[in-house]
């Protein structure tokens, strides 16, 4: 299986910050990689996919980036809706596998 | 605009089988476009792919190793929707279950359903 090492764990931030979250699979996965937002008691929701691409209607301050095994998603300037947890996930190879998470909290 | 509708019981017995239903609105579950997946979260496991159902020329299958003596996934053409059977549960398959699609391009989990807590107690 394809292991996902996503960092950190968690990071307090204020808004307007910059946040940038780490990604790193254990083999080569192309660029088969999306990032994910959750909030409490809700589903994960996509926000970019193939590493880069913006899921329609997904605010622009998201961005992503990287290939092969390291991959970083970016939050340009944190809004009070972002804080939240944030999962990466190959979909390279099965089993798909996710990152263990980053939680993303008010400073 | 797809929707995913779950169902299913929120409790199960020791030993029993786990099973619940995603109804699918605003695509088909015949579509080559994706493929149909159960996924789950529990604060031990985080989130964790249980595998999917999807079409081609014919119905195919696919299960994460770890499950795949005790999951079945079946698609039901009739009613739009497909299926989770997970039999001879243990409490370490408390978890909350997801359905969601994988969008073939980009390979991506664009609609998920609302999510079921599933207890295994007696």
């Amino acid at each position: 299986d394809i292991q996902m090492t996503q960092s950190p764990s968690s990071l307090s931030a204020s808004v307007g910050d910059r946040v940038t979250i780490t990604c790193r699979a254990s083999q080569s996965i192309s660029n088969f990689l999306s990032w994910y937002q959750q909030k409490p008691g809700k589903a994960p929701k996509l926000l970019i996919y193939s590493t880069s691409t913006l899921q329609s209607g997904v605010p622009s301050g998201f961005s992503g980036s990287g290939s092969g095994t390291d991959f970083t998603l970016t939050i340009s300037s944190l809004q009070p809706e972002d804080f939240a947890t944030y999962y990466c996930l190959q979909t390279y190879d099965t089993p798909y596998t996710f990152g263990q998470g980053t939680n993303v909290e008010i400073k | 605009q797809v929707q995913l509708q779950q169902s299913g019981p929120g409790l199960v017995k020791p030993s029993q089988t786990l099973s619940l239903t995603c109804a699918i609105s605003g695509d088909s579950v015949s579509t080559k476009s994706a493929a149909w997946n159960w996924i789950r979260q529990s604060p031990s496991r985080g989130l964790e792919w249980l595998g999917r159902t999807y079409y081609t020329s014919k119905w195919n299958s696919d299960y994460a190793e770890s499950l795949k003596s005790r999951i079945t996934i079946n698609p039901d053409t009739s009613k739009n929707q497909f299926s989770l059977q997970l039999s001879s549960v243990t409490p370490e398959d408390t978890a909350v279950y997801y359905c969601a699609r994988l969008n073939w391009g980009g390979k991506r989990f664009d609609y998920w359903g609302q999510g079921t807590l599933v207890t295994v107690s007696s």
